[in-house]
């Protein structure tokens, strides 16, 4: 099945370390992004790519890092310079130009 | 820049009422329009979307018309259920170098039996 899946579903990190989540898509798409979710606030662009080794800042990419060496992974790395990680990810994927996204089931990253 | 903004909620109805949740954008050219559904713990998912003015997105019930002239794409339902129960998003993206999804803030809707 085509899909995008993000791991883990669950994460914990202590402050001062940096963790890194998982995206992958097989669904052949160019473009992918990553959201964050904080309760009553919506979604939040954090990065998204549109082509392999090419990546934009979004509105909240301080305290983030991203990669895209390749077409179907675009992995987050959260910092210890971000001051509140705590929030839901959602891992999106699009073929581009005007199309719809598909999302990953997202993972919880607590700070504990 | 690009903007949508959804009618302030929550919203909560009775089994089998009506729905419309408001949503406007604010673009340059000719966006595309979706709109998403979200349930607890879960990703999102489309659930109806419309490319071009005078389009009529519909999906399990629920429909929205791109309505260039007002800017808007309000989502509708004629008689909601409790399994409706979840959050909306609105979204635009549109053509262009570094073209993005846009969403809204979202509105809960919670249909009571």
């Amino acid at each position: 099945d085509g899909g995008i899946t993000q791991s883990p579903k669950y994460l914990f990190r202590k402050e001062g370390q940096n963790v890194t989540l998982s995206c992958e898509q097989n669904l052949n798409h160019d473009a992918m992004y990553w959201y964050r979710q904080d309760p009553g606030q919506g979604l939040r662009l954090i990065y998204y790519s549109q082509i392999v080794n090419d990546f934009q800042k979004g509105d909240i990419a301080e305290g983030y890092s991203v990669s895209r060496e390749k077409k179907e992974s675009f992995p987050l790395t959260v910092t210890s310079a971000q001051k509140n990680p705590t929030a839901f990810y959602l891992c999106a994927s699009s073929i581009g130009d005007r199309a719809e996204a598909f999302f990953g089931q997202g993972t919880r990253l607590t700070v504990v | 820049g690009d903007s949508v903004t959804q009618m302030e909620g929550p919203v909560t109805l009775s089994e089998e009422a009506c729905l419309t949740i408001n949503c406007t954008y604010t673009a340059t050219g000719y966006p595309s329009l979706f709109w998403y559904v979200q349930y607890p713990g879960e990703g999102l998912q489309l659930l109806l979307k419309a490319t071009k003015a005078d389009d009529k997105g519909s999906n399990k019930g629920f429909e929205a018309t791109y309505r260039k002239e007002t800017t808007s794409f309000h989502l509708e339902k004629g008689s909601v259920q409790v399994s409706d129960s979840a959050v909306y998003f609105c979204a635009l993206t549109r053509t262009g170098a570094n073209s993005k999804l846009t969403f809204g803030k979202g509105i809960t809707l919670s249909v009571r039996p």
